[in-house]
């Protein structure tokens, strides 16, 4: 079975401060991981995703994560925050099998950024 | 770019009442995937279909049941409805890749619809 942990129910930062959202995954093989991001009442964005290579990938609006193989970790990350980065964020998990183009993703259980003027 | 499209929106029922959820998929992505999402809490999947089959089978109740057509658009039939079953339900659609579509892995979501049972 494929799980994930996101410790932090909320994280506060103050705009132009770095943020981390921290992911931590158990799945069986090789991970595909993402990141979502969710607006009151809205769907869920797809923020950025490793699927292989570069330990550090970018995605969209300045955020970026770090993989790490051995800490089973996937942080989210972004150099200097934003209000409008206030939202609820979600780290999710795909293992590979023969037919991972049709597994679906598990989430974890959220995380709500929350940034300060 | 055309995106998930799901219907209604919102969506109000009494209790043992049934609600009928749609959802239309990005062109050329065949397979889709249905989540429940409850207040305050992360989306939890419910089940999935890859070219008209059930592909994948999640938390979903025995008064639910979904099929995909032929035109991949999917619809997800809840029965017997509870107070606990008031949600927002999300569809989600991605290319397997056997169907024209690239599989870059990811899901794409559609913006939800909100169930209210009274």
């Amino acid at each position: 079975a494929q799980s994930v942990a996101q410790p932090e129910d909320q994280v506060n930062v103050a705009e132009g401060n770095p943020l981390t959202v921290k992911c931590t995954y158990s799945v069986s093989g090789n991970p595909y991981l993402f990141w979502y991001v969710q607006y009151p009442n809205r769907g869920l964005q797809f923020l950025l995703k490793y699927i292989t290579g570069d330990n550090l990938v970018k995605g969209s609006y300045g955020f970026e994560a770090e993989f790490n193989k051995s800490q089973t970790s996937f942080h989210l990350k972004k150099p200097s925050a934003l209000v409008s980065d206030s939202a609820l964020y979600f780290c999710a998990v795909r293992g590979t099998f023969m037919d991972t183009g049709r597994r679906a993703l598990t989430f974890g259980s959220g995380t709500r950024l929350q940034v300060q003027p | 770019a055309a995106g998930v499209i799901q219907s209604p929106r919102h969506l109000i029922k009494e209790k043992r009442e049934t609600a009928t959820l749609k959802c239309y998929p990005i062109p050329r992505h065949d397979t889709v995937y249905w989540y429940q999402q409850g207040p305050g809490q992360d989306p939890q999947f419910l089940i999935s279909f890859y070219e008209k089959m059930q592909s994948d089978k999640g938390s979903i109740p025995d008064r639910f049941s979904a099929q995909q057509f032929s035109d991949y658009h999917s619809e997800l039939n809840m029965s017997s409805l509870e107070l606990g079953d008031s949600a927002l339900y999300f569809c989600a659609s991605s290319p397997s890749g056997t169907s024209g579509g690239l599989n870059t892995g990811e899901l794409f979501f559609g913006e939800g619809s909100r169930l209210t049972v009274l």
